[in-house]
């Protein structure tokens, strides 16, 4: 079982450079999440979507774009990299929006910025 | 400042010893989950609490939600070098359409 797999693992950019990064999940979960983790801040949720073609800006949006086209997939794209977007990014899946519903998260992609 | 603050940050014991991790907050939930994050992986739920003053237990783990949905604790007994890792505490408020909020998290350390 893949659950929710998510590519690069690992990136190094420039500051100034452009990537995307992608999620993908099989469980056929309607909601998905991008947050990113710094040391002592917990996860901080950047963006969401509540179902294919729609995108809601999270607690920290600035800097970052989101698309779902798919509902399988669920993208976040740096259009202009910056040190300080130098984190740990985790995708997170769930099948509902129900407060008791578990989030499934992928095992993250490590992403620096020189 | 955080919506969720987890108390201590980080707790480092010996095999055997007991602890408890705390998360606290002035909001209400609707329900709080906690994730135990191991390095180089994702959070994965181990419990989510929705009743004020709901106690679960998972094997020497329990959790315990405040009687006003505002704080909960994780209380680990005879802990084992294999309960080492990140814990977190995520609390969802309804009028918020129940996205989570995540505490700083507790980096726990259990030697052997």
């Amino acid at each position: 079982n893949a659950g929710v797999t998510q590519t690069p693992k690992f990136r190094v950019l420039k500051t100034g450079q452009s990537m995307t990064l992608l999620c993908a999940q099989d469980m056929n979960h309607e909601y998905m999440y991008w947050y990113r983790q710094d040391p002592g801040m917990g996860l901080r949720l950047i963006h969401y979507s509540v179902g294919e073609g729609t995108t809601a800006k999270g607690e920290v949006p600035d800097g970052y774009n989101v698309s779902r086209l798919k509902k399988q997939n669920f993208l976040l794209g740096l259009e202009s990299a910056a040190p300080s977007q130098t984190s740990v990014y985790f995708c997170a899946s769930s099948f509902h929006r129900d407060s008791n519903q578990p989030q499934h998260f992928g095992d993250g992609t490590r992403l620096s910025i020189l | 400042t955080q919506l969720l603050e987890q108390s201590p940050q980080f707790l480092s014991i010996q095999e055997g010893e007991n602890l408890t991790v705390y998360c606290n907050s002035s909001s209400v939930f609707s329900s709080l989950q906690w994730y135990r994050q191991e390095p180089g992986e994702g959070p994965v739920l181990l419990v989510t609490v929705v009743t004020g003053g709901e106690v679960k237990k998972l094997k020497r783990l329990t959790f315990q939600f405040g009687d006003a949905r505002k704080d909960s604790s994780l209380h680990i007994t005879a802990a084992q070098p294999g309960d080492t890792g990140l814990y977190l505490c995520a609390g969802a408020i309804r009028a918020a359409g129940n996205k989570l909020t995540f505490g700083g998290g507790t980096r726990v350390l259990v030697k052997p």
